[in-house]
């Protein structure tokens, strides 16, 4: 079955510095991977995505995650972190062809102190 | 483009009543919606699959005669929430996708049943 896994619940980081969000699945069959932020009281935004390909992928506001299969990671990566990144950050794997059918790990609620 | 918008963004019902929540896909068609639902401070649970003129698939543990969803069209899902009571609150966000894309996200119905 599938799963994903973010160990860490809540990650304080000053403004300005580094950032990675730790992400392990679990699946059988090469995943598709995702990285969402929600803002509260809202909806998900896509950050980037893993499909195939460059094992490196860039997404939007500046992030980036790296596939490794042999680690089974997906952690998500930002040089210099913004106040406005405060946000709970999901990882998610994507079952198989259905593409859509998503199972989320439990969430990295990122506070940025000033 | 990829617009998912869900109707309403909030609403609140009494205990025993039947509430309905609309998923649209503004820009394109969507093939294939699926239904989440996040208790507070955690992950996104997806309850069911639903293709457009077919029947939902739920995922196991999720109660069918309570959560009735209906994929009319390639354009809109609603979810049904009978009978509702206290413990059905929750934030419920739907996803849509056309074939061979990820899903696109709406920005979430909070439900609060007094």
């Amino acid at each position: 079955a599938q799963s994903v896994t973010q160990p860490d619940i809540h990650i304080t980081v000053s403004e300005g510095a580094s950032l990675e969000l730790r992400c392990n699945y679990s699946y059988g069959a090469t995943p598709y991977l995702f990285w969402y932020v929600q803002s509260p009281g809202q909806g998900l935004q896509l950050l980037l995505k893993y499909f195939s390909g460059d094992t490196l992928v860039q997404g939007i506001k500046g992030f980036e995650a790296e596939f490794k299969r042999s680690q089974s990671s997906f952690n998500l990566r930002k040089p210099s972190v913004h106040w406005s990144d405060a946000a709970e950050y999901f990882c998610a794997v994507g079952a198989g062809s259905t593409l859509g059918r998503l199972y989320f790990g439990r969430g990295t609620q990122l506070t940025v102190w000033p | 483009g990829a617009v998912v918008s869900q109707h309403p963004s909030w609403v609140i019902c009494k205990s025993g009543t039947s509430v309905k929540i609309e998923c649209r896909s503004l820009d394109f068609q969507a093939t294939t919606m699926f239904w989440y639902r996040q208790f507070p401070k955690q992950s996104l649970m997806l309850m069911a699959t639903s293709n457009e003129g077919s029947k939902a698939t739920y995922e196991q543990g999720v109660e069918k005669d309570k959560f009735l969803i209906n994929h009319a069209s390639l354009t809109l899902s609603t979810l049904t929430v009978t009978s509702a009571h206290p413990e059905d609150s929750s934030f419920y966000i739907c996803s849509a996708r056309q074939v061979n894309t990820e899903a696109f996200f709406g920005q979430g119905t909070r439900l609060t049943v007094v």
